[in-house]
């Protein structure tokens, strides 16, 4: 049982908008920024958005980031077939000493 | 551009102990700190802990208190990942990851992981 709590799935076609929601709580993500992982299975995980809604540089301005409350989410538009992987959000946890969670993860499938 | 190499796979019996490794090149090592990510097959990330360079100290998750020992070689630019008392649980892909961390304004602590190693299959089975 993951602390941050994503779908485990979403879809869309080509040149669509998708969103991954990302629920947490007020020890993570309601007073900590969120970060989104990329992963292609059998590759590394690969940092999409960092700090609720800034772009590394490389990634495609495709990709954003928000957040609300204890509440955030990814969105990807003009959706390509490339972007079909998983997606974890993340947080610092303030709970216990302090520690960093993840959601469980959304498959995300380019139909 | 920062790379981070991990050592190669390793199958490990219940209850011995395995030690990773997780060497940067490009950056500046010693001004960050290295965290430890792992996978089991089909199943989402989860972090170990941390190793602060600056401090030269490591904070550990809980679940891994007393199991897992994060250290690191300045002088070589190395980090490293010791976990014992491996049990069958334990079998799952190691990362390791560059940490970035600051406040920010408003007092939100941003922790997020900009690189990654390719990670590391560490098979437990007798």
């Amino acid at each position: 049982q993951s602390v941050l709590t994503q779908p485990p799935s979403a879809s869309g076609t080509p040149g669509q908008r998708v969103t991954i929601p990302c629920s947490g709580s007020t020890s993570n993500i309601g007073g900590n920024t969120v970060s989104w992982y990329q992963q292609v299975p059998g590759t590394a995980p690969k940092l999409v958005i960092y700090s609720n809604n800034q772009r590394p540089s490389g990634v495609p301005d495709r990709f954003s980031g928000s957040k609300s409350g204890t509440s955030a989410s990814l969105a990807i538009s003009g959706l390509q077939s490339e972007d079909e992987a998983d997606y974890y959000c993340a947080a610092w946890d303030d709970s216990l000493n302090g520690y960093v969670v993840f959601g469980g993860g959304t498959k995300l499938t380019v139909l | 551009q920062v790379q981070l190499v991990q050592s190669g796979a390793e199958v490990k019996n219940p209850g011995s102990s395995v030690k990773v490794s997780c060497k940067a090149s490009g950056g500046t090592f010693n001004n960050y700190a290295i965290s430890w990510v792992r996978q089991a097959p089909g199943q989402g990330l989860e972090w170990m802990g941390v190793f602060i360079l600056t401090l030269a100290t490591a904070d550990y998750a809980q679940k891994f208190l007393g199991r897992v020992t994060i250290t690191a070689d300045k002088s070589t630019g190395t980090a490293y990942m010791d976990l014992t008392r491996l049990r069958s649980e334990d079998t799952a892909v190691y990362y390791c990851a560059r940490v970035r961390s600051y406040y920010e304004s408003g007092d939100d602590f941003s922790y997020y992981l900009d690189y990654w190693g390719q990670g590391t299959l560490v098979t437990v089975s007798s």
